[in-house]
């Protein structure tokens, strides 16, 4: 299966701040997703076929990548921003997640 | 629009089996594959299988083949999973996602303890 790994693995950033998320496959995949989830909460879709912002998605949210690396990026931190953000890719079976990246506020 | 209801938590005894459920809403239930997903306190997602309702075709992790049993009745438009020969590294909180070659809806989650 293919393993994906984040980094950093935790992250304090400020407002205005510009983050950016790292996830790394084991072997290339086409496309990658990306979930957010705040704590209690069920995952949310965030990102989609690498670049595209799912339904309600703020555009300071960007994303890109292709092969082995893919990132998600804040173009400037706010506050409720806050989070652990999964990578996801489906381009073999099963489908893998990532660790998750904690993004918090600093 | 669409929902994915779940069943509520479940407190199961070590060697037990539980069931759980996931009612969708808001879209043909028939027309996409309902995955389940399983997130252990604190840490990452890992995706269990999927189920076809319009055929009943399910594809699994090898990991889950064996622990896992996927189901749907399409009369209610709800899809199930079983767990059986319950351990406590099966604790965890259970999602179900509608899939259309990425996860596009979530349940709430259903929240599965295993103690005596």
């Amino acid at each position: 299966e293919i393993v994906l790994t984040q980094s950093p693995t935790t992250i304090a950033a400020s407002p205005g701040e510009k983050v950016t998320i790292t996830c790394r496959a084991s072997s290339s995949v086409s496309y990658m997703y990306w979930y957010q989830q705040k704590p209690g909460a069920s995952p949310k879709p965030w990102i989609y076929d690498t670049s595209k912002l799912a339904s309600g998605v703020p555009n300071r949210f960007s994303g890109s990548g292709s092969g082995t690396s893919y990132s998600l990026t804040i173009n400037t931190m706010e506050t409720e921003d806050a989070a652990t953000y999964y990578c996801q890719q489906w381009s073999s079976t099963p489908p893998t997640f990532g660790g998750g990246t904690k993004l918090e506020l600093k | 629009q669409v929902k994915l209801l779940q069943s509520g938590a479940a407190l199961v005894k070590p060697g037990a089996s539980v069931k759980m459920s996931c009612k969708a809403s808001g879209y043909t239930f028939t027309d996409y594959w309902v995955s389940w997903v399983k997130q252990s306190h604190g840490k990452s997602l890992e995706w269990i299988g999927e189920i076809y309702p319009n055929s009943g075709a399910t594809n699994f992790n090898e990991k889950f083949k064996g622990k896992a049993t996927l189901t749907v009745d399409k009369s209610t438009s709800t899809a199930y999973m079983e767990l059986s020969r319950l351990t406590s590294e099966d604790s965890a909180i259970y999602y179900c996602t509608s899939d259309d070659g990425w996860f596009a809806y979530w349940g709430q989650g259903t929240l599965v303890t295993v103690s005596s």
